[in-house]
């Protein structure tokens, strides 16, 4: 079993849908979480970090983190076709500083016009 | 966030050839790392660039097939020794931000090809 799973997708929506991406993890010591953006032909950047359980909100995105159920979501709102990419989650252990990151598989997202 | 340069951005190589790859941050930082991205795969820790020592190796990775230098804390480079068309994928330096988050910064990648 990998200790983090995505899913792959593609996952494709209409321009202004709501976009719920998610991911499990098996290891219960997984403190901080984090979701990349990743373009085509270009590196991920970070877009979303959460420290435990809970909710963070970012203009059109919002993070969560269930640790009893050790699931993570990142809801997307009016989603747009700049939106399109690959969503990697990401989660580690201990500092933030120094934790080795783990990350999951990356759902590809569409967003049509 | 620092701003990470890679080259070369891609290329295609021979089997039994060694291509190094070479990583520019536009300021200093603590940590630098190599990850390997497979098409459909996550991304996959390849060892910790160590500044003026030896690479920390993640298992299943080894000096000899992927030898790292960091001379100081903006450059590092990864070599691919030997390769195989197993080794095509996609080579991503990434520094690491010293402040509370600890953000993960990636330059663009190496996609490589092995015929």
């Amino acid at each position: 079993q990998k200790e983090v799973e995505q899913d792959p997708g593609p996952l494709s929506v209409p321009e202004g849908a709501i976009v719920s991406l998610n991911c499990t993890y098996s290891n219960s010591a997984f403190q901080y979480f984090m979701w990349y953006r990743q373009y085509s032909r270009k590196g991920p950047e970070l877009l979303m970090y959460t420290y435990s359980s809970g909710n963070k909100e970012d203009g059109r995105f919002t993070a969560q983190v269930d640790k009893s159920s050790k699931y993570i979501s990142l809801f997307i709102r009016d989603s747009q076709p700049s939106d399109s990419a690959t969503y990697l989650c990401a989660m580690s252990e201990g500092s933030s500083n120094t934790g080795k990151l783990i990350f999951g598989q990356g759902t590809t997202l569409q967003v049509k016009p | 966030s620092a701003v990470i340069s890679q080259k070369p951005s891609r290329d295609i190589c021979q089997r039994g050839t060694s291509l190094t790859i070479q990583c520019q941050v536009d300021s200093q930082v603590t940590m630098m790392f190599w990850y390997r991205q497979q098409p459909g795969q996550s991304l996959t820790l390849i060892a910790t660039a160590n500044q003026g020592s030896e690479a920390t190796y993640e298992s299943g990775f080894v000096i000899d097939k992927f030898p790292i230098s960091r001379p100081n804390l903006t450059f590092s480079t990864l070599t691919v020794s030997n390769m195989s068309p197993e080794d095509s994928s996609i080579y991503l330096c990434s520094g690491r931000d010293s402040g509370l988050t600890g953000e993960l910064f990636f330059g663009e990648g190496s996609r490589l090809t092995v015929l």
